[in-house]
């Protein structure tokens, strides 16, 4: 079984229509993370969160917000859909480790949202 | 702000050949690590391979090297003997160790040819 799953993996949606992004993780890790990737301008962080009561905004967060309902749980949501969101959408994952040292992220399957 | 470029969208290699990916980042930091990570058309992102800033050695994994110049803050990938397998899109990213955070090149799509 895949330790980072992201439901749903493929989704279109109307203009407006809210729509929630779900990822769950095995890995026990604490961090959590939401990319956006977009053809020509790779992967933008849009949220982070480095524990349940942590929740901090990425790059471009505009448009979009998050839940953190548990260790292993972190909601992406678009309150009212635009075109312009349609994009891949990764989750992924990282140890509560040292800052000093590295933690790897771990990637989700990614979700494509089209949005009509 | 730190930034990672990737001058390259495209390139193509035949099979057995080499190829050699660039990558270019700005940064102020002493402290950091670059990544390359692949992206089949599965779209799973896997790490390739990882360098660490304080590292003068170039990391090495398989077929997979890097040739990391920090003085002039460049960061390439050299896949040696390719595979048809290889085909991917190819990221170099960024991640100040205090973030935890990853900065993404825009990548470049590696096609190889039987």
């Amino acid at each position: 079984d895949a330790d980072v799953t992201q439901t749903p993996r493929n989704r279109i949606t109307k203009t407006g229509k809210r729509i929630m992004l779900e990822c769950s993780q095995t890995k026990g890790h604490d961090r959590m993370y939401w990319y956006r990737q977009d053809p020509g301008l790779g992967l933008r962080l849009i949220y982070y969160s480095f524990d349940v009561k942590d929740i901090n905004k990425g790059e471009i967060s505009d448009g979009y917000s998050v839940s953190r309902q548990a260790q292993a749980k972190f909601s992406l949501s678009l309150e009212s859909a635009i075109p312009n969101q349609t994009a891949l959408y990764f989750c992924a994952t990282s140890e509560n480790g040292d800052f000093s040292s590295y933690n790897e992220q771990f990637f989700g399957p990614g979700t494509r949202l089209t949005v009509l | 702000a730190q930034t990672v470029t990737q001058s390259q969208p495209e390139m193509s290699v035949q099979e057995a050949e080499t190829v050699t990916l660039s990558c270019t980042y700005d940064t102020s930091e002493n402290n950091y690590y670059l990544f390359w990570y692949k992206q089949p058309p599965s779209r799973q992102m896997i790490l390739v391979i990882r360098q660490e800033a304080y590292k003068q050695q170039n990391a090495t994994e398989n077929r997979f090297s890097v040739n990391f110049q920090k003085a002039a803050k460049s960061f390439s990938l050299k896949i040696s003997d390719s595979q048809l397998g290889d085909t991917a899109m190819y990221f170099c990213a960024f991640m100040h160790p205090n973030t935890d955070k990853l900065i993404f090149g825009t990548g470049t799509r590696l096609q190889v040819f039987p």
